[in-house]
């Protein structure tokens, strides 16, 4: 069973520029979730993905987005950087029907 | 809105002392209650969790109650290993599928 993997590991952007993040979930997860952790914070949800559809938001401005795929692989979308987005980014699955999340080892994006 | 308040860390102890890292939450509904741990250069790792009031998690020796009177999930362990250093995250998933973390506990074990 392959766990959720996340791409890339590490990106350094500049301020006003687009990024995309990928994120493979655990075969046979339906559901994923993306979130921000500061460095010295928790992890802050952004949002989560159902059947290519979101489902639920945290408190982050438009200029994130998402995308979910039909095999349930998904992508995060974070247009006109700021210097705040600089954080590791994870990306988490699970089957809608369980409680447990698989978290994948993140991406660290720098924006200078 | 759903929060966590995690004890502040770091919390460095000795090798077999008794570990506690207190979590308490606010909440509408009946959420359900997850510790994670994250060590060194890993993602994060599901350690336990309780899905409703007086439930037990348990795994690797460690321990929480799901306490709805006074809205707490406190880690417990009666004896910790130089191996449990790690950052420790309580967390809580609400009625509208959102986890809400809390700022982590880091837990330095010495031999």
């Amino acid at each position: 069973e392959t766990g959720v993997t996340q791409s890339p590991t590490h990106l350094i952007k500049t301020r006003g520029q687009q990024v995309t993040l990928r994120c493979s979930s655990q075969s046979g997860h339906n559901t994923v979730s993306w979130y921000q952790q500061a460095l010295g914070q928790g992890p802050q949800f952004i949002f989560q993905y159902y059947r290519e559809e979101e489902n639920g938001r945290g408190n982050f401005p438009p200029r994130f987005s998402g995308l979910q795929f039909p095999n349930y692989s998904s992508e995060l979308n974070v247009n006109a950087l700021e210097l705040d987005d600089s954080a590791l980014y994870l990306c988490a699955s699970m089957d809608r029907g369980q409680e447990t999340q698989y978290f994948g080892p993140g991406t660290r994006l720098l924006v200078l | 809105g759903n929060s966590v308040t995690q004890m502040e860390g770091p919390v460095t102890l000795s090798e077999e002392a008794f570990l506690t890292i207190n979590c308490t939450y606010t909440a509408t509904g009946y959420p359900s209650l997850f510790w994670y741990v994250q060590y060194p250069g890993e993602g994060l790792q599901l350690l336990l969790k309780a899905t409703k009031a007086d439930d037990k998690g348990s795994n690797k020796g460690f321990e929480a109650t799901y306490r709805k009177e006074t809205t707490s999930f406190h880690l417990e362990k009666g004896s910790v290993q130089v191996s449990d250093s790690a950052v420790y995250f309580c967390a809580l998933r609400g009625n509208n599928n959102d986890m809400r973390f809390g700022a982590g506990t880091r837990l330095t074990v010495k031999p």
